[in-house]
């Protein structure tokens, strides 16, 4: 099993580029998200989605878009990108019920200039 | 709200020393799930243990025990005899119906280093 695949692992943009971020899971997870990581901020909830079609935003949604047109797949795309969108970015997956332990993905490393 | 709080921002031991990490949680739910998660300098997140709210027994796995108690909101992790191997950023989560919907709140992590 692969897991939960991340794409890419690092980035550079400029600011004001667009930009997706690929995450795909072979696990059938009901439940996928994503979080960035700062320092000394933990990891933050983005936005998350409970089953193909359904999308909800977490603690920090703003400038960022998902969608989940299927069960497998979650990008998470920057539409503008801004330097305070410097950040580790991770996806997770897990089946439904708060219960179950969530896999994360490898990481994006992405720098906004 | 639903909150965890890790205060121990970095922590530097000798090898071979005992370490505790703290968690303290806050949540007005009566089931709740509460995680660990190791980050090892490669980078990826590596799930340890999951305790729910219901059971408050200390778990031991090896050199890491888990000492989790609801009077005080904590949810400790303690490496005996600590190895090199063990330097990592370590979370400690909550897992908990947030608003209509099920969601993982992370503490701010904190950084073990483990000097030879």
């Amino acid at each position: 099993n692969a897991g939960v695949t991340q794409t890419p692992k690092f980035q550079v943009l400029k600011t004001g580029q667009s930009m997706t971020l690929q995450c795909a899971q072979d696990m059938n997870h009901e439940y996928m998200s994503w979080y960035r990581q700062d320092p000394g901020m933990g990891l933050r909830l983005i936005h998350y989605s409970v089953g193909a079609g359904i999308t909800d935003q977490g603690e920090v949604p703003n400038g960022y878009n998902v969608s989940r047109s299927t069960t497998e797949d979650f990008p998470l795309r920057l539409l503008s990108a801004a330097p305070s969108q410097t950040s580790v970015y991770f996806c997770a997956s897990r089946l439904q019920g708060f219960n179950t332990e969530a896999f994360f993905g490898q990481g994006t490393r992405l720098t906004v200039v | 709200a639903q909150k965890v709080t890790q205060a121990q921002t970095e922590i530097s031991v000798v090898e071979k020393e005992d370490v505790t990490l703290d968690c303290v949680y806050e949540t007005r739910d009566t089931t709740y799930y509460l995680f660990w998660y190791k980050q090892p300098p490669s980078g990826e997140l590596v799930f340890l243990i999951r305790r729910n709210s219901f059971d408050e027994q200390n778990e031991i796995s090896g050199r890491y025990s888990w000492n989790f108690q609801k009077s005080t909101s904590s949810f400790n992790f303690t490496i005996t005899a600590s190895q090199v191997v063990d330097s990592a950023v370590y979370f400690c989560a909550l897992s908990a119906f947030i608003q209509g919907a099920q969601k993982l709140v992370f503490g701010q992590g904190t950084r073990l280093t483990i000097n030879p």
